[in-house]
């Protein structure tokens, strides 16, 4: 199985600043890994797919970069509806996994 | 517009039965892989199974594997969720998702909760 393990489990920002958020992956996944928003009491929100490809709606705020075990959420200014838990996840090998996510706190 | 929504959720006993359903609606329902994704409280995400567009495969998470079954009825957009003999780490909200770009999942339900508990 693979382990996504994201950091850091907390990030306290500011509106406005901007976001960096990690996961890296126990075995390579090439590409094969996206990105979700989770706001409290509501269904998780596919951010980004396949590494670096925005999903339909998402604002361009949002990005996704990497390959292979490393990879990287970045928001580049943090709006109030963006303060939530992010999840990595991989679909590189089953079983399909995601990381423990990362909780984005208003400072 | 995409929708997907769950029911069948409630408190079962341990070692009991509990069938969940997900109603889509909005797309070519026949055409794409449906998963079931579940979510203790409090805690993080887990795949739990994923059924192909015709219902030829499916696959599971070690932990659900021989007592959960993933079927799907492509003439009532629904596909279901048999659980049986459940168990208390069994708890959790359970969503279903739209497979999308390979297996990722987009959109989601809104959730079903499964309370395990004597």
């Amino acid at each position: 199985e693979i382990v996504l393990t994201q950091s850091p489990g907390t990030l306290s920002l500011s509106p406005g600043e901007r976001a960096t958020l990690s996961c890296r992956a126990s075995q390579s996944v090439s590409t094969y890994l996206a990105w979700y928003q989770q706001k409290p009491g509501q269904a998780p929100r596919l951010l980004i797919y396949d590494a670096s490809n925005r999903a339909t709606g998402i604002p361009a705020r949002f990005s996704g970069s990497g390959s292979g075990t490393d990879f990287t959420l970045s928001i580049s200014s943090l709006e109030p509806e963006d303060f939530a838990v992010y999840y990595c996840q991989q679909r590189s090998n089953w079983p399909l996994t995601f990381g423990r996510g990362t909780k984005v706190e208003i400072k | 517009q995409v929708q997907l929504v769950e029911s069948g959720g409630g408190v079962v006993q341990p070692g009991r039965s509990l069938r969940l359903s997900c109603v889509a609606s909005g797309f070519t329902f026949s055409s794409y892989g449906i998963h079931w994704v579940r979510q203790a409280p409090g805690k993080g995400l887990e795949w739990v199974a994923v059924i192909s567009s015709d219902g030829s495969n499916e696959y599971y998470a070690d932990s659900v594997k021989g007592r959960f079954t993933i079927s799907r009825d492509n003439s009532k957009n629904t596909v279901y969720l048999q659980m049986n003999s459940l168990k208390t780490e069994d708890t959790a909200v359970y969503y279903c998702a739209k497979g999308r770009a390979g297996n990722y999942f987009d959109p989601w339900g809104q959730g079903t909760l499964v309370t395990v508990s004597s």
